[in-house]
Protein backbone atom coordinates (compact mmCIF):
# COMPACT_ATOMS: atom_id res chain seq x y z
CA UNK A 1 0.00 0.00 0.00
CA UNK A 2 0.78 3.83 -0.11
CA UNK A 3 1.53 6.20 2.89
CA UNK A 4 0.82 9.60 2.38
CA UNK A 5 1.55 12.34 4.57
CA UNK A 6 0.36 16.24 3.55
CA UNK A 7 -0.10 18.90 6.54
CA UNK A 8 -3.57 18.72 8.05
CA UNK A 9 -4.22 23.10 7.62
CA UNK A 10 -2.42 25.91 6.24
CA UNK A 11 -3.56 29.49 6.31
CA UNK A 12 -2.31 32.24 3.63
CA UNK A 13 -3.41 35.54 2.86
CA UNK A 14 -5.40 36.57 -0.01
CA UNK A 15 -3.06 37.22 -3.28
CA UNK A 16 -0.25 35.27 -1.74
CA UNK A 17 1.22 32.09 -3.24
CA UNK A 18 0.76 29.00 -0.77
CA UNK A 19 2.71 24.99 -1.41
CA UNK A 20 1.34 22.27 0.25
CA UNK A 21 3.22 19.44 0.16
CA UNK A 22 2.45 15.41 -0.13
CA UNK A 23 4.93 12.80 0.31
CA UNK A 24 4.33 9.27 -0.17
CA UNK A 25 6.13 5.57 -0.34
CA UNK A 26 5.07 3.72 -2.69
CA UNK A 27 6.29 -0.16 -4.45
CA UNK A 28 4.82 0.59 -7.92
CA UNK A 29 4.20 4.45 -8.87
CA UNK A 30 1.79 5.10 -11.47
CA UNK A 31 0.69 8.30 -11.00
CA UNK A 32 0.01 10.97 -8.48
CA UNK A 33 -3.00 13.29 -8.32
CA UNK A 34 -4.81 16.38 -6.36
CA UNK A 35 -8.49 17.38 -5.75
CA UNK A 36 -9.96 20.04 -4.36
CA UNK A 37 -12.87 19.80 -2.13
CA UNK A 38 -14.64 22.60 -0.78
CA UNK A 39 -16.51 21.96 2.79
CA UNK A 40 -19.76 19.69 2.19
CA UNK A 41 -19.09 19.34 -1.53
CA UNK A 42 -17.17 16.16 -3.61
CA UNK A 43 -13.70 16.13 -4.54
CA UNK A 44 -12.91 18.35 -8.28
CA UNK A 45 -9.97 16.92 -10.01
CA UNK A 46 -7.20 19.36 -10.21
CA UNK A 47 -3.68 17.65 -11.75
CA UNK A 48 -2.31 14.68 -12.83
CA UNK A 49 1.27 13.94 -12.95
CA UNK A 50 3.03 10.99 -13.66
CA UNK A 51 6.20 12.09 -14.76
CA UNK A 52 8.62 14.67 -13.25
CA UNK A 53 8.41 18.10 -13.24
CA UNK A 54 6.16 20.68 -13.55
CA UNK A 55 2.46 20.62 -14.56
CA UNK A 56 1.00 24.50 -14.99
CA UNK A 57 -3.06 25.24 -15.34
CA UNK A 58 -3.70 28.90 -14.83
CA UNK A 59 -3.59 29.81 -11.00
CA UNK A 60 -2.13 25.86 -10.12
CA UNK A 61 0.63 24.17 -10.67
CA UNK A 62 1.75 20.64 -9.52
CA UNK A 63 4.94 19.43 -9.41
CA UNK A 64 6.44 16.02 -9.02
CA UNK A 65 10.01 14.01 -8.21
CA UNK A 66 9.58 10.42 -8.17
CA UNK A 67 12.88 9.61 -6.67
CA UNK A 68 11.78 11.90 -3.85
CA UNK A 69 8.63 10.50 -3.02
CA UNK A 70 7.36 13.90 -3.18
CA UNK A 71 5.04 16.51 -4.55
CA UNK A 72 3.55 19.89 -4.42
CA UNK A 73 0.47 21.82 -5.33
CA UNK A 74 1.28 25.66 -5.98
CA UNK A 75 -1.69 27.79 -5.56
CA UNK A 76 -0.84 31.59 -6.86
CA UNK A 77 -2.87 35.00 -6.71
CA UNK A 78 -4.81 33.39 -3.55
CA UNK A 79 -8.32 34.64 -3.82
CA UNK A 80 -10.92 33.74 -0.80
CA UNK A 81 -13.15 30.92 -2.91
CA UNK A 82 -9.76 29.43 -2.51
CA UNK A 83 -10.47 27.76 1.18
CA UNK A 84 -10.79 24.36 0.50
CA UNK A 85 -9.51 20.88 1.68
CA UNK A 86 -6.50 19.78 -1.09
CA UNK A 87 -6.66 16.05 -1.60
CA UNK A 88 -3.40 14.46 -2.63
CA UNK A 89 -3.58 10.86 -4.07
CA UNK A 90 -1.32 8.17 -5.25
CA UNK A 91 -1.73 5.12 -7.38
CA UNK A 92 0.13 2.00 -7.20
CA UNK A 93 0.11 -0.40 -10.07
CA UNK A 94 1.77 -3.08 -8.29
CA UNK A 95 -0.82 -5.87 -6.95
CA UNK A 96 -2.54 -4.79 -10.14
CA UNK A 97 -5.54 -2.72 -9.18
CA UNK A 98 -4.56 0.48 -10.18
CA UNK A 99 -6.87 2.03 -7.77
CA UNK A 100 -5.96 5.56 -6.06
CA UNK A 101 -5.10 5.98 -2.13
CA UNK A 102 -6.11 9.61 -1.05
CA UNK A 103 -4.00 11.23 1.86
CA UNK A 104 -6.13 12.79 4.76
CA UNK A 105 -6.41 16.66 2.71
CA UNK A 106 -4.96 20.23 4.02
CA UNK A 107 -7.09 22.56 4.98
CA UNK A 108 -6.40 25.55 3.42
CA UNK A 109 -7.58 29.11 5.23
CA UNK A 110 -7.02 31.87 2.71
CA UNK A 111 -7.90 35.55 5.06
CA UNK A 112 -8.13 39.06 3.53
CA UNK B 1 -19.36 15.62 -21.92
CA UNK B 2 -19.38 12.91 -19.24
CA UNK B 3 -21.87 13.72 -16.02
CA UNK B 4 -22.24 11.12 -12.83
CA UNK B 5 -25.10 11.44 -10.78
CA UNK B 6 -25.98 10.23 -7.71
CA UNK B 7 -29.07 10.25 -5.26
CA UNK B 8 -30.55 11.08 -2.85
CA UNK B 9 -28.30 13.90 -2.04
CA UNK B 10 -29.14 13.53 1.69
CA UNK B 11 -30.67 10.34 3.74
CA UNK B 12 -31.55 10.51 7.50
CA UNK B 13 -32.32 6.71 8.29
CA UNK B 14 -32.64 4.79 11.84
CA UNK B 15 -30.30 2.04 12.68
CA UNK B 16 -31.69 -1.60 11.11
CA UNK B 17 -32.89 -0.17 8.51
CA UNK B 18 -32.40 -0.74 5.07
CA UNK B 19 -29.94 1.33 2.51
CA UNK B 20 -30.18 1.67 -1.46
CA UNK B 21 -27.54 4.84 -2.73
CA UNK B 22 -27.68 4.98 -6.70
CA UNK B 23 -24.76 5.82 -8.84
CA UNK B 24 -25.31 6.54 -12.78
CA UNK B 25 -22.80 8.35 -15.03
CA UNK B 26 -23.37 9.67 -18.80
CA UNK B 27 -21.53 10.02 -21.61
CA UNK B 28 -18.96 7.37 -21.75
CA UNK B 29 -18.97 3.50 -22.32
CA UNK B 30 -16.89 0.51 -19.33
CA UNK B 31 -16.36 2.73 -17.10
CA UNK B 32 -14.32 2.07 -13.62
CA UNK B 33 -16.56 2.70 -10.86
CA UNK B 34 -16.19 3.61 -7.14
CA UNK B 35 -17.73 3.85 -3.52
CA UNK B 36 -16.15 6.21 -1.24
CA UNK B 37 -17.09 7.08 1.98
CA UNK B 38 -15.76 10.13 4.06
CA UNK B 39 -16.29 10.39 7.96
CA UNK B 40 -16.31 13.61 9.31
CA UNK B 41 -12.77 15.23 9.39
CA UNK B 42 -11.23 12.12 7.63
CA UNK B 43 -10.00 11.39 4.66
CA UNK B 44 -11.72 9.52 1.76
CA UNK B 45 -11.82 5.56 2.15
CA UNK B 46 -12.66 3.02 -0.28
CA UNK B 47 -15.39 0.70 -0.08
CA UNK B 48 -16.23 -0.91 -3.44
CA UNK B 49 -14.72 -0.71 -7.11
CA UNK B 50 -15.46 -2.38 -10.44
CA UNK B 51 -14.26 -2.60 -13.50
CA UNK B 52 -17.61 -4.11 -15.18
CA UNK B 53 -21.10 -5.25 -15.04
CA UNK B 54 -21.28 -7.75 -12.56
CA UNK B 55 -17.61 -7.08 -11.04
CA UNK B 56 -17.24 -6.24 -7.90
CA UNK B 57 -14.29 -5.91 -5.44
CA UNK B 58 -14.52 -4.72 -1.75
CA UNK B 59 -11.36 -2.95 -0.03
CA UNK B 60 -13.01 -3.22 3.84
CA UNK B 61 -14.94 -5.62 5.43
CA UNK B 62 -18.55 -4.06 6.13
CA UNK B 63 -22.06 -4.98 6.57
CA UNK B 64 -22.18 -3.08 2.86
CA UNK B 65 -22.65 -3.90 -0.47
CA UNK B 66 -22.45 -3.07 -4.31
CA UNK B 67 -24.03 -3.94 -7.37
CA UNK B 68 -23.26 -3.13 -11.06
CA UNK B 69 -26.22 -4.43 -12.63
CA UNK B 70 -26.10 -1.94 -15.82
CA UNK B 71 -22.58 -0.25 -17.39
CA UNK B 72 -23.20 2.44 -15.83
CA UNK B 73 -25.02 2.13 -12.85
CA UNK B 74 -23.65 1.04 -9.50
CA UNK B 75 -25.73 0.74 -7.00
CA UNK B 76 -24.53 0.62 -3.07
CA UNK B 77 -26.56 -1.28 -0.72
CA UNK B 78 -26.94 -2.55 3.36
CA UNK B 79 -29.40 -4.56 4.91
CA UNK B 80 -29.24 -3.30 8.49
CA UNK B 81 -27.39 -0.25 8.85
CA UNK B 82 -25.06 0.83 12.12
CA UNK B 83 -24.30 4.19 13.48
CA UNK B 84 -20.75 3.95 12.34
CA UNK B 85 -22.27 3.90 8.44
CA UNK B 86 -23.11 7.89 8.61
CA UNK B 87 -20.94 9.88 6.84
CA UNK B 88 -20.55 11.53 2.85
CA UNK B 89 -20.66 8.74 0.33
CA UNK B 90 -19.46 9.68 -2.66
CA UNK B 91 -19.49 7.76 -6.16
CA UNK B 92 -16.80 8.07 -8.79
CA UNK B 93 -16.01 7.19 -12.47
CA UNK B 94 -12.52 7.01 -14.32
CA UNK B 95 -12.01 6.11 -17.57
CA UNK B 96 -9.67 3.29 -17.53
CA UNK B 97 -7.60 1.81 -14.40
CA UNK B 98 -4.67 4.00 -15.77
CA UNK B 99 -6.58 7.32 -16.83
CA UNK B 100 -6.25 10.66 -15.95
CA UNK B 101 -8.06 10.81 -12.96
CA UNK B 102 -11.68 10.09 -11.11
CA UNK B 103 -14.84 12.03 -11.45
CA UNK B 104 -16.40 12.47 -8.16
CA UNK B 105 -20.28 12.28 -8.17
CA UNK B 106 -22.48 15.02 -5.32
CA UNK B 107 -21.92 12.56 -3.04
CA UNK B 108 -24.62 11.55 -0.74
CA UNK B 109 -24.72 12.34 3.32
CA UNK B 110 -26.07 9.88 5.28
CA UNK B 111 -26.85 9.77 9.00
CA UNK B 112 -27.71 7.21 11.08
CA UNK B 113 -29.61 7.87 14.05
Amino acid sequence: GQNIDQPTEMTATEGAIVQINCTYQTSGFNGLFWYQQHAGEAPTFLSYNVLDGLEEKGRFSSFLSRSKGYSYLLLKELQMKDSASYLCAVRDGSGGSYIPTFGRGTSLIVHP
Amino acid sequence: SQTIHQWPATLVQPVGSPLSLECTVEGTSNPNLYWYRQAAGRGLQLLFYSVGIGQISSEVPQNLSASRPQDRQFILSSKKLLLSDSGFYLCAWSAAATGRGQYFGPGTRLTVT
